[in-house]
């Protein structure tokens, strides 16, 4: 799997938007971007994924590059229950890589009053 | 919908000990991967079952063994425990193994003394 690449940490305004950016240059065609989170002394929790259009859901929008080699997960509205790691993932699916997740360390995001 | 359940939810063993860690995954769901989580080393992939095969393994010592039952629940072993297996052991089951998301239970606190 690609190694990824984050920013350590982050804070962002209770209210305001959040992006996270995340870097993957060494993507290969067939792997996709996944993003999970994970609230402290909990399991993560699956947010989003693609593989090259821009995807959103109830919880964020996903933001990929044109070439592949970044993106961006945005929390349009974020509140204090979002300070949590997040964590970008890219991974081939299917074929003998199976379901297994390689986690790097992620970006710890504190949402402040 | 249940979601994944893991048993028990704290164990305290001694050095030298053996321990098994229960999974029972989404009704439906037909992989259930097993990753460790310490402050040192974050999450590590263990191994994945799919349909009673382990398909998948991560680098761990043959200390470490798993295996899945008919009805998809899934039983982790760790024989002759050491100080360094204390950690957060978190399962995540998942429909198949194409692009679904997986979806992690809350994990089993080992601590070994």
């Amino acid at each position: 799997d690609a190694k990824t690449t984050q920013p350590t940490s982050m804070d962002c305004a209770e209210g305001r938007a959040a992006n996270l950016p995340c870097n993957h240059s060494t993507i290969s065609g067939n792997e996709y971007v996944y993003w999970y989170r994970q609230i402290h002394s909990q399991g993560p929790q699956y947010i989003i994924h693609g593989l090259k259009n821009n995807e959103t859901n109830e919880m964020a929008s996903l933001i990929i590059t044109e070439d592949r080699k970044s993106s961006t997960l945005i929390l349009p509205h974020a509140t204090l229950r979002d300070t949590a790691v997040y964590y970008c993932i890219v991974r081939v699916v299917g074929g003998a890589a199976g379901n297994k997740l390689t986690f790097g360390g992620g970006t710890r995001v504190l949402v402040k009053p | 919908k249940a979601g994944v359940t893991q048993t028990p939810r704290y164990l305290i063993k001694t050095r030298g000990q053996q321990v098994t860690l229960s999974c029972s995954p989404i009704s439906g769901h037909r992989s259930v991967s097993w990753y460790q989580q310490t402050p040192g080393q974050g999450l590590q992939f263990l191994f994945e079952y799919f349909s009673e095969t382990q398909r998948n393994k991560g680098n761990f010592p043959g200390r470490f063994s798993g295996r899945q039952f008919s009805n998809s629940r899934s039983e982790m072993n760790v024989s002759t425990l050491e100080l360094g297996d204390s950690a957060l052991y978190l399962c995540a089951s998942s429909p198949l193994a194409g692009v679904d998301e997986q979806y992690f239970g809350p994990g089993t606190r080992l601590t070994v003394t």
